[in-house]
This record gives structure tokens, sequence and C-alpha cells, in this order.
């Protein structure tokens, strides 16, 4: 079974810049979750999509970051512009039931 | 709010020996608790996890937790560490009672050196 996928690895932008990442969950997953990793921390949910609907995106920073899940199944995550505090690693995580998660590889995120 | 506390930043082991990596937690109601591990540059992968039943759950590669409800306890255990199994490990919580949400609370991780 392929895991779940993400792109790209790694970025390095200027602050005040845009970006964007994608992720494809695996195949059958309706619930798909991006989370924020600062170093030295655990990961802190962003947005939670049911198929293309979002459950959760209470602690999505609203002012300058997005994500949509058009078709229920890929889904892509912007920030624009971006801040030093930004500087992170964005996980993307599927699951087939509530009670087990699947993760990506992540998108180490710098920002100058 | 459900919460996770890891209290140590980092546990050195050496090789052979047990090893324990503590978490507890913070939860209105009967907790699902989770662990994952994650190696440099990799994503988080799953080891374990308790939802109801025997306190006692096994997860992948000899890691085991115990569920402690009195001291709202999940302790990762493994009776003999390997020098593989330097990691970071994330303990995490649901709190089912958060009708339609399956968010994760995750702990800050614990840095684990096994030591040749």
């Amino acid at each position: 079974e392929a895991g779940v996928a993400q792109s790209p690895r790694y970025k390095i932008i200027e602050k005040r810049q845009s970006v964007a990442f994608w992720c494809n969950p695996i195949s059958g997953h309706a619930t798909l979750y991006w989370y924020q990793q600062i170093l030295g921390q655990g990961p802190k949910l962003l947005i939670q999509f049911q198929n293309n609907g979002v459950v959760d995106d209470s602690q999505l920073p609203k002012d300058r970051f997005s994500a949509e899940r058009l078709k229920g199944v890929d889904s892509t995550l912007k920030i624009q512009p971006a801040k030093l505090e930004d500087s992170a690693v964005y996980l993307c995580a599927s699951s087939p039931e509530p009670r087990l998660q699947y993760f990506g590889p992540g998108t180490r995120l710098t920002v100058l | 709010a459900q919460s996770v506390a890891q209290p140590e930043d980092q546990v050195n082991v050496a090789e052979g020996n047990p090893l324990t990596v503590k978490c507890t937690y913070s939860v209105s109601g009967n907790p699902y608790l989770f662990w994952y591990v994650q190696y440099p540059n990799r994503g988080l992968q799953f080891l374990l996890k308790y939802i109801t039943g025997d306190n006692l759950v096994k997860g992948s590669y000899g890691f085991e937790a115990e569920f402690n409800k009195s001291q709202t306890s999940f302790h990762l255990k493994k009776p003999s560490a390997l020098v593989s199994d330097s990691a970071l490990y994330f303990c995490a919580v649901r709190d089912p009672e958060y009708y339609g949400n399956n968010r994760l609370a995750f702990g800050k991780g614990n840095q684990v050196v096994v030591i040749p």
C-alpha cells in the first residue's frame, strides 16, 4: 500500500513570499490533516478535512494560511505571505477511521 | 482541553538495557492514546495505541506501553533497546468526548539515544 505523498520535500523562501505544499493521501482515506511541526515541538493540527469539507480549522492562521481539498482527494496548503516564524515541517496525514493516522514524510520550510 | 506532557527532553540508554519514555495526559473523558516515532527527515510512524481493553498494549518493533488511569500515564517501554531505536518519540492523545473531531494533541517529543 502506497503511503501519504508530499511535495516538495524542502523549500526555502524569503519572508513575504508565497509557498504551496501538496499532499496525496492514501487511497480511500476520507480524512486528511495538515500539521505544523516547529523544531523542538510536537506537531500541531492546522486543518482537518473530511472528504472535501473542513471539520476543524480552529488553529489555522487564516490571515495567511489557506488549504483546500477540492475533489476530496489531494490537498494543497498555502502560505501567503510567509513570515520567519512559519519555518517548520508541514506534515500531511490521512486516516481510514478516526483512531489511526498515517503521516507523510513532511515538507521542511525555511523562511529567510 | 486535551494535552500531553513528556517531561524529559532526552533519554539516554545503553544498548541492551530497558528503555522507558514517559508520558502523562489530561483529557475530560476516557482517552485514546498513541505513540509515534520519527526518524530524521521522515514522517511520524505509528507504534501503538490504547483505545480500550487491556492496559498493556503491544506495538511495532518490540515496543509496548502501559495505560495507567489512576496516574494518567501511558509510558512507552522496550525490554532491550537497540541502537536503531535512536529517534524522536511522540506521545499523543485524542479526547473521544470531543465529538466530530479527531484532533490529536501531541507532546513535545523525547529524543532517545541508544549508546552502543
